[in-house]
């Protein structure tokens, strides 16, 4: 079984440019969530999905974050304007439902300069 | 409030050494609980879960975990580490309540095994 894919794995912006993230979970995974984690922290959620709707997004600062799962499989993230304080790895993660096991994609490093 | 802490931030130790990594939580009902690990670049991998049974739960790769509910810890364990054990590894916890499988993670130890 293919495991989550994501892309870029990597990003450099200047302060004020948008940036989109894609993630392709395991086939079969109806929930997909995405997490921010800043340097030598712990992910921290931004936002989940069930199938193609958001089930809590009160993490995603949502003046310049945005994020779909339009057909209930793949998913993007955007940043509309990144700020200095975006500089974190964004990463996906896909499970079933009522399982409690999550599986990571490889993540994308945004560096915000 | 639901808080994961990992009490240490970076652990060494010699190959073949055992090894202890602290989580303590807080949180007031019940919670589902699990240790991923991270290597160098990589994203989060599943080690393994709690939820109910036997308090001490066996993961892949020779590591264990123990729950204990008088000290709202479960404190992941190995005998003998490998050199490439050496990564960061994370405790996290789910409310069961509304089954959303949300997990909050504490901040890592990074685990650095010396030959």
């Amino acid at each position: 079984e293919a495991g989550v894919t994501q892309s870029p794995r990597y990003a450099v912006l200047q302060e004020g440019q948008a940036v989109s993230f894609w993630c392709d979970p395991i086939s079969g995974h109806d929930t997909l969530y995405w997490y921010q984690q800043p340097r030598d922290q712990g992910p921290q959620l931004l936002v989940y999905f069930r199938d193609e709707a958001v089930i809590d997004n009160s993490q995603l600062p949502s003046d310049r974050f945005s994020a779909v799962r339009p057909k209930g499989t793949n998913s993007t993230l955007k940043i509309q304007s990144a700020k200095q304080g975006d500089t974190a790895t964004y990463l996906c993660a896909s499970s079933r439902l009522g399982v409690y096991e999550q599986y990571f994609g490889p993540g994308t490093r945004l560096t915000v300069l | 409030t639901q808080t994961v802490s990992q009490s240490d931030a970076h652990v060494t130790v010699f190959e073949g050494d055992s090894v202890e990594l602290r989580c303590n939580y807080s949180y007031g009902g019940s919670i589902y609980l699990s240790w991923y690990i991270q290597h160098h670049g990589h994203g989060l991998q599943f080690l393994l879960k709690y939820y109910s049974g036997n308090p001490v739960v066996q993961g892949v790769n020779g590591f264990e975990a123990e729950f204990s509910k008088s000290d709202s810890s479960f404190h992941l364990r190995k005998a003998s580490v490998h050199w490439s054990d050496s990564a960061v590894y994370f405790c996290a916890v789910s409310p069961i309540t509304g089954n959303t499988g949300k997990l909050i993670f504490g901040l890592g130890t990074t685990l650095q095994v010396q030959p």
